[in-house]
């Protein structure tokens, strides 16, 4: 199992339609979990932390499900500024090393007019 | 303002040539990270310091070589033994080297083989 993995899409959907991204992660003793946009050709820039109990950021809502290990992203009423490729990030603790972040190959969104 | 500038924004290297990355910030971030990224997947760690004078390998440091001399600057080196630069390169900062804030990247540097 890769350590972080998300289904690469693309997914087109139309303005105003609601879109859910789920991501899965190998390493059970992962603690802090993220979800990053990156627009084409730019930096990722964080979207939102993910909490156990689940959060909201206006139209953005994160889950995490610890026991079945992944992590999921909905979009409500989709902008056509949401078209972006949205990241999954989780950290890890290679070895004796501090923690890490692991960052997932990405989701490609397209929101159509 | 608040953050990280990575320079130069383009970058383009002859065979056997070394080149250095500039990553400078001014967020008062302890830990600092080097990325890169190859079109169409993930962000692989190259190198990482959590303080000064100090800086551990990432999953990919071969060919790379790195020095945190100060807080603020984390530069990265792409010697003439990475025999494949080409790709986006990203610095990263975070407020704790712990692993559990998230990072805040720079815009990145695109590096080319001429």
């Amino acid at each position: 199992r890769k350590e972080v993995e998300q289904d690469p899409g693309p997914f087109n959907v139309p303005e105003g339609a609601t879109v859910a991204f789920n991501c899965t992660y190998s390493n059970s003793a992962s603690q802090s979990f993220f979800w990053y946009r990156q627009d084409c050709r730019k930096e990722p820039k964080l979207l939102m932390s993910v909490y156990s109990s689940g959060n909201e950021d206006g139209r953005f809502t994160a889950q995490l499900n610890r026991a079945s290990q992944y992590i999921s992203l909905l979009i409500r009423d989709s902008k056509l500024s949401d078209s972006a490729t949205y990241l999954c990030v989780v950290n890890r603790k290679p070895g004796a090393g501090s923690y890490q972040l692991t960052f997932g190959k990405g989701t490609k969104l397209s929101v159509i007019p | 303002d608040g953050g990280i500038t990575q320079s130069p924004k383009y970058l383009f290297r002859k065979e056997g040539q070394n080149v250095t990355l500039s990553c400078e910030q001014n967020l008062n971030h302890d830990a600092m990270y080097w990325y890169r990224q190859d079109p169409g997947q993930g962000l692989r760690l190259i190198y990482y310091s959590q303080i000064v004078n100090d800086f551990q390998k990432g999953d990919i440091a071969e060919g790379y070589s790195v020095s945190r001399e100060k807080k603020e600057s984390f530069p990265l080196t792409v010697t003439s033994a990475q025999k494949n630069p080409t790709a986006f390169y990203l610095c990263a900062s975070s407020a704790s080297e712990k692993g559990n804030q998230p990072q805040h990247f720079g815009d990145g540097t695109r590096l080319s083989i001429l």
